[in-house]
C-alpha cells in the first residue's frame, strides 16, 4: 500500500555506467518530482512533471533524463554516471503543483 | 537569490521537553511554508503547513509560527518523544512557483 514507491532502494555501480530509477505513485496525484539529497542532507529539486508534461528542469546535466509514461510514473535515467552523482534520489508527488508533496523512501546511488 | 536556512544544525533535548526548530527565509514573496520530518532511511514526511495569511497553526503536538516581518518560521514540538528524533526541514514556495525550496535541515536528538 506504499503511496510513492521507488526502485531500487540501493544502487551501486561503476563510473561511466548508465542506470535507471523507477517511481510510481498510487495517490492519483497530477504532479511528480525528482529530488537529489546530498551527503549534507540538502534536498534540491531536479525535475517536475505535471500530467506527463515536464514543468521544471532545474539546471540538471543532460545526462539525467526523466521520463513519464503516464501520470502515475516518473522514471529517471542517468547516463555516464560520475562520482558526483552519488546521493540519495527521492521521488515525490503532489495533488497539484505547489501542494504538499509525498515522498518515496529514496534510492541510494553509490558510484565506485 | 532566494534561500531558506536553519539556525541550528543539531538540537538536543530531553524527552518530555518542548522543542523549537527555527527557519529563516529570504524571499519576501514566499507565501506558503511546510515543515517536513525525515527519519533515517526514509523520505521526508509532511508535518504541518502554513500560509502567509496566518501567523500560527497548530496540529497534534506541533505548532508552526510564522513571522513575515522578519521572515522567520518555527516549529514547536510539545512533550518531545524519542520517536521525534529526525531531521526537520522547512520548505517554502510562492504563488506561481511550481516547486518547493528546502532549507538545510536541523537534526533533532531526543535524550531519554
Amino acid at each position: 500500500d506504499t503511496a510513492v514507491s521507488q526502485t531500487p532502494k540501493y544502487l551501486v555501480t561503476q563510473m561511466g555506467n548508465d542506470k535507471s530509477i523507477k517511481c510510481e505513485q498510487n495517490l492519483g496525484h497530477d504532479t511528480m518530482y525528482w529530488y537529489k539529497q546530498d551527503s549534507k542532507k540538502f534536498l534540491k529539486i531536479m525535475f517536475s512533471y505535471n500530467n506527463k508534461e515536464l514543468i521544471i528542469n532545474e539546471t540538471v546535466p543532460n545526462r539525467f533524463s526523466p521520463k513519464s509514461p503516464d501520470k502515475a510514473h516518473l522514471n529517471l535515467h542517468i547516463n555516464s554516471l560520475e562520482l558526483g552523482d552519488s546521493a540519495v534520489y527521492f521521488c515525490a508527488s503532489s495533488p497539484k503543483q505547489g501542494q504538499p508533496q509525498h515522498f518515496g523512501d529514496g534510492t541510494r546511488l553509490s558510484i565506485l | 537569490g532566494e534561500s531558506v536556512g536553519l539556525h541550528l544544525p543539531t538540537l538536543s533535548v530531553q524527552e518530555g521537553d518542548n522543542s523549537i526548530i527555527n527557519c529563516a527565509y529570504s524571499n519576501s514573496a514566499s507565501d506558503y511554508f511546510i515543515w517536513y520530518k525525515q527519519e533515517s532511511g526514509k523520505g521526508p514526511q509532511f508535518i504541518i503547513d502554513i500560509r502567509s495569511n496566518m501567523d500560527k497553526r497548530q496540529g497534534q503536538r506541533v505548532t508552526v509560527l510564522l513571522n513575515k516581518t522578519v521572515k522567520h518560521l518555527s516549529l514547536q514540538i510539545a512533550a518531545t518523544q524519542p520517536g521525534d528524533s529526525a531531521v526537520y526541514f522547512c520548505a517554502e514556495t510562492y504563488t506561481g512557483r511550481r516547486a518547493l525550496t528546502f532549507g538545510s535541515g536541523t537534526r533533532l536528538q531526543v535524550q531519554p
